[in-house]
């Protein structure tokens, strides 16, 4: 069964700064899509980048870049130049070939003033 | 992207009512929507999947009897929980999904509370 973890509960970053962000997955297929999903506080889930698996280059959105080794099921989020208003609830997620989508447990990023 | 669209937002009822939420795609004909609960603090859990004209697709562990889904066109699904119960409180989220390049875009979630 796929499954996707997110290790980091909570991280906090100067604005300003660059944070990374870390999730890890399981998955036996080659074919799928990754995904970074903002949840701010009014619960309004927000694509923030996704990467598809076949693709070897790294994902980039303005500020928002993947490191994604796809050997090492590994699909990190690095948030260059943060602001006050990158703080919300991040969720990293997997798109099956089956079009099924799981979700890691979130990690809750602060931005500090 | 697409625009999706959920009512109520906010719903508080009595327990053993039934509660329907609907969900609409306002600027797309979605063939596949999905349904997830939220719990306070916690990840989507995905209770279904939903295609248009045929019966939905539920995960383990979520009753069907239950939680009634319907899709009864490609702009419109709803979710009716059925005889809730406080447990039933949750955070209900509906997206709809595209082929191809795998994006899904939410709704913005239903507060359902039951006493």
């Amino acid at each position: 069964a796929q499954t996707v973890t997110q290790s980091q509960p909570e991280m906090s970053v100067q604005e300003a700064e660059t944070v990374t962000l870390s999730c890890t997955y399981d998955t036996s297929e080659s074919d799928y899509y990754l995904f970074w999903y903002k949840q701010p506080p009014s619960r309004q889930m927000i694509l923030v980048i996704r990467q598809e698996a076949y693709k070897q280059q790294n994902a980039t959105e303005n500020r928002f870049s993947v490191n994604f080794q796809k050997a090492a099921k590994s699909f990190s989020l690095k948030i260059s130049d943060s602001q006050l208003g990158d703080a919300a609830m991040y969720f990293c997620a997997y798109r099956s070939p089956t079009y099924k989508y799981i979700f890691g447990t979130g990690t809750r990023l602060k931005v500090l003033a | 992207g697409a625009v999706v669209s959920q009512h109520p937002s906010w719903v508080i009822c009595k327990s053993g009512t039934s509660v329907k939420i609907e969900c609409r795609s306002l600027d797309f004909q979605a063939t596949t929507m999905f349904w997830y609960r939220q719990f306070p603090k916690q990840s989507l859990m995905l209770m279904a999947t939903s295609n248009e004209g045929s019966k939905a697709t539920y995960e383990q562990g979520v009753e069907k009897d239950k939680f009634l889904i319907n899709h009864a066109s490609l702009t419109l699904s709803t979710l009716t929980v059925t005889s809730a119960h406080p447990e039933d409180s949750s955070f209900y989220i509906c997206s709809e999904g595209l082929a191809g390049d795998g994006e899904q875009f939410f709704g913005p979630g239903t507060r359902l509370t039951v006493l």
